[in-house]
Order: C-alpha cells, then structure tokens, then sequence
C-alpha cells in the first residue's frame, strides 16, 4: 500500500533551516510527483512546490521563490523540504503529498518556530 | 486570477443534501480536487477529475463544474462528514496548484 511517511516535529529559531523528509513506499517512486502542503494553526492549505523524482523538476509557489528547496534521493525513495530564514510565520503543519491529485498524504510534520 | 474562492461556512440537517462551491478561472482549463479535513487530522481526497471518488470515499460524494465553478455535493449528509473541505486546481501556468480557503461544514 502507499505510504508517505515524514520526520519529526522541529523547533527552531528565527534565521535558521529546517529540512523535512517524506519516504515514499508501496509505489514506483520515480513515476509520480511528491508535493509539499503546509498548514498554519487555524488555517487554510497552502501549496508550498512540487518536486518529479524522476527527471529531478520542481516547481515553486512564488510566495516560497528563494527560501525552500525540495530535492529528493532516487536511493531511499524520499522527498525533502528545506525552508530557511524561518520566521514565525512559518509555524505550521508542514505536509507531503503524492501526485497532482494528492491522493495521498503523510502524517505531516510540526514545525514551530520560535526565539 | 488563480484565485479560488469557497464560502466560509455551510450548514446542513442530517440526511439532506448539500453543495460547497468554489469558484476561480483555473477550473474552466483544470478540473478541481476536493479534500475533507477532520481537526487533527490530515486531508483526505474526496473528489478528483470530472467526478471521480478514490477508493473508499463513499458515494454520497459527488463533484461537478459549471462555468468557473466547481461544485461538491453530499447527498443525505452523515454526522461523519463534518470537517472543513477545501478545493484545489492547477494554476494557469498548469505548473502550480492553487487551493481555496476552505469551507466549513456542520451537520446539525
């Protein structure tokens, strides 16, 4: 069965990274895009970029353009999100999601940002 | 624009039927997902396509699209479908996904 399953919760400061992992099972990993979704606290969903594992091609939300990179490692069928310059606006659920249908989703990941 | 726009809040009784909206230019050129989000929980894709239900989404989910709005109908509501729903299409680049707002929905 397909599963996406994510790292775990980060805290970190204002300026500083976080990298985000989604290991993908239970599919051709290379045949199907992996989407990058982040939630705030009571808030809506908010696309953040994709990435197509096999050609390596990512796409950006241009509120995003510059601040996340999402690669991806063919070896351990796994897709990561580095934000940086973190401010506290980016404290939020932080979701990977397979294919432009978004068919299926990882459990996500908490990432608080605070000084 | 690719903009899309979904009312805030709907309510229904119990077992009556009920229509989300969401409108935007992009559904004209891409059809419109929609996914319902219980609290705590990650989204869930209900609807994708013309009309087409993922594998365990009951058939009392249904979507359609007229003009710039894409429309998602529950007919006979459970207590169970009391989440927030959101809608999504691809932008008109085709390279971006753009989604709504969000829509509550209460069954009372």
């Amino acid at each position: 069965q397909v599963q996406l399953v994510q790292s775990g919760a980060e805290v970190k400061k204002p300026g500083a990274s976080v990298k985000v992992s989604c290991k993908a099972s239970g599919y051709t990993f290379t045949s199907y895009y992996i989407h990058w979704v982040r939630q705030a606290p009571g808030q809506g969903l908010e696309w953040m970029g994709t990435i197509y594992p096999s050609v390596d091609s990512r796409s950006y939300a241009q509120k995003f353009q510059g601040r996340v990179t999402v690669t991806r490692d063919t070896s351990t069928s796994t897709v990561y999100m580095e934000l940086s310059s973190l401010r506290s606006e980016d404290t939020a659920m932080y979701y990977c999601a397979r294919d432009w249908e978004l068919g299926y989703w990882g459990q996500g990941t908490l990432v608080t940002v605070s000084s | 624009s690719s903009e899309l726009t979904q009312d805030p809040a709907v309510s229904v009784a119990l077992g009556q039927t009920v229509r989300i909206t969401c409108q935007g230019d992009s559904v004209r050129t891409h059809y419109a997902s929609w996914y319902q989000q219980r609290p705590g929980q990650a989204p869930i894709l209900v609807i994708y396509g013309k009309n087409n239900r993922p594998s365990g989404i009951p058939d009392r989910f249904s979507g359609s699209i007229s003009g710039s709005t894409a429309s998602l109908t529950i007919t006979g509501a459970q207590a169970e479908d009391e989440a927030d729903y959101y809608c999504n299409s691809r932008d008109s680049s085709g390279n971006h996904l753009v989604f709504g707002r969000g829509t509550k929905l209460t069954v009372l």
